[in-house]
């Protein structure tokens, strides 16, 4: 089974850009979770979806957003890109999404805001 | 307030000692525990979880984790340690309650010397 993948791998952006990020989930899987890595806050939850719907969100400026498509798949899209919004972008799929679930991370995007 | 501790940045070792990298958590209720390993430049593996029953878990690459309810900590174990063990270590927490979100430690780096 082809595990999570995350595309692209690497983007360089300017301040005030916008970007979009695409992660596609195992299949068999309707939980997609999206997190934020850098080394000074660590991995933050940033949301997730299920079913093409936000089931919750963590604390993060309504700059970051994100959908989820009928085959799983998720985008999020970051506006109006700040210097600090250079991070590793992490997805994670699972089946359910529950606390009992297993997730599984795809290789990261790899944002840099320049 | 829901949170995971993981209080050593950095933990080394020798080829062939056990090795110890310590996580606490703070949940109300019982947990769902579980340990990731990040190598450079990938995404997050799963390498075992804690849901109930014996309180020694085995999981990936030879690792096992200790649940112990008493001092809320589950820590990650491993009786014989490989240089190719070097990576950064996350300990998570999925709460009973809370919507669906993955709660990190901040990563321990573990150094395998050979």
């Amino acid at each position: 089974k082809a595990g999570v993948t995350q595309t692209p791998r690497y983007l360089i952006k300017t301040r005030g850009q916008q970007v979009t990020l695409s992660c596609s989930p195992i299949s068999g899987h309707r939980s997609v979770s999206w997190y934020q890595q850098t080394p000074g806050q660590g991995l933050q939850f940033l949301f997730e979806y299920f079913s093409e719907t936000q089931r919750n969100k963590g604390n993060f400026p309504g700059r970051f957003s994100g959908r989820q498509f009928s085959n799983s798949r998720s985008e999020m899209n970051v506006s109006t890109l700040e210097l600090g919004d250079s991070a590793l972008y992490l997805c994670a799929s699972s089946l359910w999404g529950g606390p009992l679930d297993t997730q599984y991370f795809g290789p990261g995007t790899r944002l840099t805001v320049l | 307030a829901q949170s995971v501790a993981q209080p050593e940045d950095q933990v080394n070792v020798a080829e062939g000692n056990p090795l110890t990298v310590k996580c606490t958590y703070s949940v109300s209720g019982n947990p769902y525990l579980f340990w990731y390993v990040q190598y450079p430049n990938r995404g997050l593996q799963f390498l075992l979880k804690y849901i109930t029953g014996d309180n020694l878990v085995k999981g990936s690459y030879g690792f096992e984790a200790e649940f112990n309810k008493s001092q809320t900590s589950f820590h990650l174990k491993k009786p014989s340690a490989l240089v190719s063990d070097s990576a950064l270590y996350f300990c998570a927490v999925r709460p009973h309650t809370g919507g669906f979100k993955t709660i990190f430690g901040a990563g321990t780096r573990l150094f395998v010397k050979a």
